[in-house]
């Protein structure tokens, strides 16, 4: 059974800290996807690659936030220094994309908070 | 960004009764997708269409897409309790392939 998984499911951390959360696609999946989730702000879009190479991140801080692909298998999405308006569920998706963008296969989430 | 907006923004329904959510989005777009969220949960994709297409059915899902007025439509048929969720729908914005959603419509379905 093919799923996203993405860790920690939750993180409680204090302001200034180092957030480290951590994707792994589905297997053969060629883009990955990150999107913070909030109550005001919706799925906003911080991150995506396709064949592991970065196309967008326009929608992240770019100050604090960093996100990669080391591998095929790995994601991963970093919050350095993190903030309590950091504080959000954090999706990982992934999709295999030909022409198009097709339907995408979403992790659990990742709830942080920042005290 | 915020490329897709549903309406409404909540919507409660008796057991029984047909839900219909709608979309609507700023540009052009090759297809447009609706999914589903339970509380605490992932997105689960639910039906994509695309951008020559006028009509989709899956199930009891009857999604429609008008390019002309850039708009779409989600209807659940014959609700149950279990629909209960949030729906939302999400574009993608030309060449680059991003997937941009909007805020969602929460469905309670009362049983």
């Amino acid at each position: 059974d093919a799923r996203v998984t993405q860790t920690p499911r939750h993180k409680v951390t204090e302001m200034g800290q180092e957030v480290t959360m951590r994707c792994q696609p589905i297997l053969g999946h060629n883009t990955v996807f990150w999107y913070r989730q909030t109550m005001m702000q919706g799925l906003e879009l911080l991150a995506y690659f396709r064949n592991r190479a970065p196309l967008d991140d326009s929608g992240m801080p770019k100050d604090r936030f960093s996100a990669e692909m080391p591998d095929a298998t790995l994601a991963t999405l970093k919050i350095q220094p993190s903030e309590p308006r950091d504080s959000a569920v954090y999706f990982c998706a992934s999709g295999l994309q030909g022409i198009n963008t097709g339907e995408l296969f979403f992790g659990e989430g990742s709830r942080l908070t920042v005290l | 960004s915020q490329q897709g907006e549903e309406d409404p923004q909540a919507l409660s329904i008796q057991e029984g009764e047909n839900a219909t959510m709608n979309c609507s989005y700023k540009t052009s777009i090759n297809n447009l997708q609706w999914y589903r969220q339970n509380s605490g949960r992932g997105l689960v994709h639910l039906i994509l269409i695309r951008s020559n297409e006028r009509e989709k059915h899956s199930g009891r899902l009857r999604v429609t897409l008008d390019t002309s007025k850039k708009s779409s439509s989600l209807l659940i048929t014959a609700s149950r309790a279990a629909d209960t969720a949030s729906y939302f729908c999400a574009t993608d914005e030309g060449s680059q392939g991003n997937l941009i959603f909007g805020k969602g419509t929460k469905l309670s379905v009362k049983p």
